[in-house]
């Protein structure tokens, strides 16, 4: 089946920084990749969706100048949570699907954010 | 979205059959079933979707009932590695929204 990856899988950093996170189809090109978060305990929350090419759609209550967003490439997406706060701690999940099928959603194996 | 109703939590013994039931009343005609499940700590995996009709594949079946307000996700024979969190969700559009799930422990 279709394989996405994330990079990296654990990242700690300092309030006030930034971080970035990669998103990768490894066999397959994504025209549309999804993020997601979750925290503890709870269901994924759709954060956005990302077009190659195009400017992302963000779910309502996301800030997009702080989550930026951008999917430069068909099987590239990427994260950056800017200026960082112990609050967007959590899991950050992306998700891929294939063109011909747009029934199946592959998703990474997820990035645990720490910021201290 | 449609959306749906799924127990909290079920308990399954290795090797028997897990049923995991899923209301979604206010689902309309152009939306499909989907289920997908989440291992701890990981993404979550694609299972299965129908839209009307009964699907099977290698991990499991999916029966809708006829007025589609309701659909039941059969692993016909669970093990442990079958531990996971269940979602089933009703989407007609591109993104899938999460609700809780329903946690699904298999005993030895």
């Amino acid at each position: 089946g279709a394989v996405v990856s994330q990079h990296p899988s654990r990242v700690i950093c300092k309030s006030g920084t930034s971080v970035k996170i990669e998103c990768r189809s490894l066999d397959f090109q994504a025209t549309t990749m999804f993020w997601y978060r979750q925290f503890p305990k709870q269901s994924l929350m759709l954060m956005a969706t990302s077009n190659e090419g195009s400017k992302a759609t963000y779910e309502q209550g996301v800030e997009k100048d702080k989550f930026l967003i951008n999917h430069a490439s068909l099987t590239l997406s990427t994260l950056t949570v800017t200026s960082a706060h112990p609050e967007d701690s959590s899991f950050y999940i992306c998700s891929a699907r294939l063109p011909s099928l747009r029934y199946e959603q592959y998703f990474g194996p997820g990035t645990r954010l720490t910021v201290t | 979205d449609a959306k749906t109703t799924q127990p909290t939590s079920m308990d399954c013994a290795e090797g028997r059959a897990a049923n995991l039931p899923c209301n979604h009343s206010t689902i309309s005609g152009n939306e499909y079933v989907y289920w997908y499940r989440q291992i701890h700590s990981q993404g979550p995996q694609y299972i299965i979707h129908g839209l009307k009709n009964n699907e099977t594949n290698e991990m499991a079946s999916l029966i809708i009932t006829e007025d589609r307000k309701s659909s039941t996700l059969i692993l016909p024979h669970a093990t442990l590695r079958d531990t996971a969190v269940y979602y089933c969700i009703v989407e007609s559009g591109y993104a899938l929204n999460f609700g809780k799930g329903t946690s699904l422990l298999v005993t030895p």
